[in-house]
C-alpha cells in the first residue's frame, strides 16, 4: 500500500503522559496535514506543512501540541501532558502542492485514548 | 466565516430508492467543494469534487451558488453505498473544512 501511513494505529495512555504519532505521506507529496476527529464530528484541521515549513496552525493546537516535519518527508505530532479531552482520532493527509485539482489523501488515522 | 453544514446525521433508505445527502456551505469567494466517503473500517477517501462535474459510483453533486449548496445525489441506492459521507470545502489558506458527516444506511 503506497498511501499515507500512520503509526501507531491505536494508543492508550495515562493522563499526563506524552504521546507521539508518526505520519509517512505519499512519496513526492510536499503538503502534509494533521486533522483531529472526535465521535460525531467531521475531521478538524490542526496544522499543515509545505515541505518542512509549518505554514498554519489552528487555534485547536494548544501549546501542548507540537508537529514537525524535519526533512520534508515524514511528520510527527507530539502531545505533551495528555488530557482526557485529547482522546480522538488523529488523521494525517498529504497532497501535491496546494491549489485546486490536487486531491488530499488521508491515512487510516491514529486512535488516542487517554485514561 | 468558512463553514460546512450537513443537517442530517443519519439517512436510511431501502435499496433502489433515491438518495440525497444535503450539504450547505458558507464561504466568501469562489468555493471548491468535495464529497469524501468513509466505508466501514476504511480510510477517508475522495468521492467526487465539483470542478470535475463527474459521476462516481452513480453519485453526482451540483454546486448551487445561489443556495450555497452541494447536495450529493444518487437515483438508486445500493447496499454497498452504506457509509459515512462528509462534505468538505477547500478553505483559505489551503485546507479542507469538513461538515459533521451523514451516515447513509441502505437496507436490502
Amino acid at each position: 500500500d503506497t498511501g499515507v501511513s500512520q503509526d501507531p494505529r491505536h494508543k492508550i495512555t495515562k493522563r499526563g503522559q506524552n504521546v507521539t504519532f508518526r505520519c509517512d505521506p505519499i512519496s513526492e507529496h510536499n503538503r502534509l496535514y494533521w486533522y483531529r476527529q472526535t465521535l460525531g464530528q467531521g475531521p478538524e484541521f490542526l496544522t499543515y506543512f509545505q515541505n518542512e515549513a509549518q505554514l498554519e496552525k489552528s487555534r485547536l493546537l494548544s501549546d501542548r501540541f507540537s508537529a514537525e516535519r524535519p526533512k520534508g518527508s515524514f511528520s510527527t505530532l507530539e502531545i505533551q501532558r495528555t488530557e482526557q479531552g485529547d482522546s480522538a482520532m488523529y488523521l494525517c493527509a498529504s497532497s501535491l502542492a496546494g491549489g485546486s485539482g490536487n486531491t488530499i489523501y488521508f491515512g487510516e488515522g491514529s486512535w488516542l485514548t487517554v485514561v | 466565516a468558512q463553514r460546512v453544514t450537513q443537517p442530517e446525521k443519519l439517512l436510511s433508505v431501502f435499496k433502489g430508492a433515491p438518495v440525497e445527502l444535503k450539504c450547505n456551505y458558507s464561504y466568501s469567494g469562489s468555493p471548491e467543494l468535495f464529497w469524501y466517503v468513509q466505508y466501514s473500517r476504511q480510510r477517508l477517501q475522495l468521492l467526487l469534487r465539483h470542478i470535475s462535474r463527474e459521476s462516481i459510483k452513480g453519485f453526482t453533486a451540483d454546486l448551487n451558488k445561489g443556495e450555497t449548496s452541494f447536495h450529493l445525489k444518487k437515483p438508486f441506492a445500493q447496499e454497498e453505498d452504506s457509509a459515512m459521507y462528509y462534505c468538505a470545502l477547500r478553505g483559505t489558506p489551503d485546507k479542507l473544512i469538513f461538515g459533521t458527516g451523514t451516515r447513509l444506511q441502505v437496507f436490502p
